[in-house]
């Protein structure tokens, strides 16, 4: 089945510092999605983004889908920043597939 | 506009119990989708519906079973708990259910707890 790497699986930032969170995924994509989880386990959109560059704010996302990874760029980091950054991948008639995420701590 | 909304928020249950859980997609959405999140873990498919007809089902055993309404809300019944049933249970709502995959949206989750 489709398989999704998320990496790196923990990562601990100091408030201002830039991050890139990769997504590596085993088939082709019709739907690749970021979405960041809250501490409540509220799953907030990010992006959905199956090909190309897109950025909100102090993210931006690109998925390269012939090369099959995806970036999430967080840009001066807030500790509001800090949760769990899962990736999903859709391809033909697959359910959403999510990787393990990656723990985010982000330090004042 | 109300995003997906879930109910209850939580919930506590006996081993052999059953429980039911029910979601309200986002107005104008017609696909429902079920994930079960256990700690540490990324949430895992559990079922789709799309026009009230089940048009997916991941790996989980046939105690678990759903049903979309003509209102296009939800329900997730769970019969027989097992204290491995314990996770947050998500709903997610979509404009289809085709092969078309159009985003998803999450619910809040109901964080269900079996002792």
């Amino acid at each position: 089945g489709i398989q999704v790497e998320q990496s790196p699986p923990d990562l601990i930032l100091q408030e201002g510092a830039n991050s890139t969170l990769r997504c590596n995924f085993s088939d082709s994509v019709n739907n690749l999605q970021w979405f960041h989880q809250n501490p409540w386990g509220q799953l907030i959109n990010l992006f959905y983004i199956p090909s190309g560059t897109k950025q909100n704010g102090r993210l931006s996302a690109t998925t390269v889908a012939t090369e099959r990874y995806s970036l999430l760029y967080i840009s001066s980091s807030q500790t509001t920043d800090s949760g769990v950054y899962f990736c999903a991948h859709h391809s033909g008639n697959t359910p959403l597939v999510f990787g393990k995420g990656t723990r985010l701590s982000v330090i004042a | 506009d109300a995003g997906v909304t879930q109910s209850p928020t939580h919930l506590i249950k006996t081993r052999g119990q059953h429980v039911t859980l029910r979601c309200s997609p986002i107005s104008g959405h017609k696909s429902v989708s079920w994930y079960q999140q256990v700690l540490g873990q990324g949430p895992q498919f559990i079922f789709q519906y799309y026009e009230k007809e089940e048009r997916g089902r991941g790996n989980f055993p046939d105690r678990f079973s759903a049903r979309q309404f003509p209102n296009y809300s939800s329900e997730l019944n769970v019969n027989a708990l097992l204290l491995g049933d314990s996770a947050l249970y998500l709903c997610a709502s979509s404009l289809t259910g085709g092969l078309i995959r159009y985003e998803q949206y999450f619910g809040p989750g109901t964080r269900l707890t079996v002792t």
